[in-house]
């Protein structure tokens, strides 16, 4: 299976910081690379997503940078808060089935 | 508008009994994917479908686990003669159009299905 590789596995960081998680994939095919959280107990939501075509794409506190020569993407939460405290999934698809990292857990500390 | 809806939420197999995983798309949707959730291993693909066919199950194990999305009806994953290693996190999503089209390629996770088995 084509492969999307995140890192870090888990992050702690405090109220207020920067909280980033990276990406990297393989398949030059992919066009589509969306970022989804998921809460204990719940499914995944997408949270924001970008095309190749494009650097970066910020929604609030949420920025996804994108390096298409590095086949690399990662997402920036700033100002992070407690309840940004959970799972993040990055994905990548070229039109079949999403594939996805390994996700980061999150924990924002008070 | 209701989501992704599956059921059972929680079920519990002896080994060598079967699952049956269903899933209910959002109205409307017409493509289908199921994925495999481990702790730490995030989520896995198994397969893809669209009203009837099979598009991709390339992440499906070879034997005992079978999908289908009938013309009328939820989608059904089918695990049988389950063994300890199948127990999981099994979540089904949904959407318009095929993944990452503008608008309608969005994915629409359900809360998943947790499978037990003793």
């Amino acid at each position: 299976q084509q492969q999307v590789k995140q890192s870090p596995q888990s992050l702690i960081v405090q109220k207020g910081g920067i909280s980033i998680i990276n990406c990297a994939y393989e398949n030059t095919a992919f066009d589509y690379f969306p970022w989804y959280q998921q809460f204990p107990g719940k499914g995944p939501a997408l949270l924001i997503a970008i095309r190749p075509d494009v650097s970066e794409k910020k929604e609030g506190r949420f920025t996804i940078s994108f390096n298409k020569s590095a086949k690399q993407f990662s997402l920036h939460i700033m100002d992070s808060q407690p309840g940004d405290s959970a799972t993040y999934f990055c994905a990548a698809t070229a039109g079949t089935a999403l594939i996805f990292g390994k996700g980061t857990t999150l924990s924002v500390s008070s | 508008n209701a989501g992704v809806m599956q059921n059972p939420r929680h079920l519990v197999r002896r080994r060598g009994q079967e699952a049956r995983l269903r899933c209910s798309p959002v109205k409307g949707h017409s493509h289908v994917y199921w994925y495999r959730q481990l702790p730490e291993e995030g989520l896995k693909f198994m397969v893809y479908l669209q009203k009837e066919n099979i598009i991709d199950e390339s992440g499906m194990p070879k034997e005992r686990f079978s999908a289908e999305f009938p013309k009328e009806g939820p989608s059904i994953l089918r695990i049988q003669q389950v063994v300890r290693g199948d127990s999981a996190a099994y979540f089904c999503a949904s959407s318009q159009t095929k993944p990452g089209l503008a608008n309608t390629g969005e994915l629409f996770f359900g809360e998943g299905s947790r499978l037990t088995v003793l």
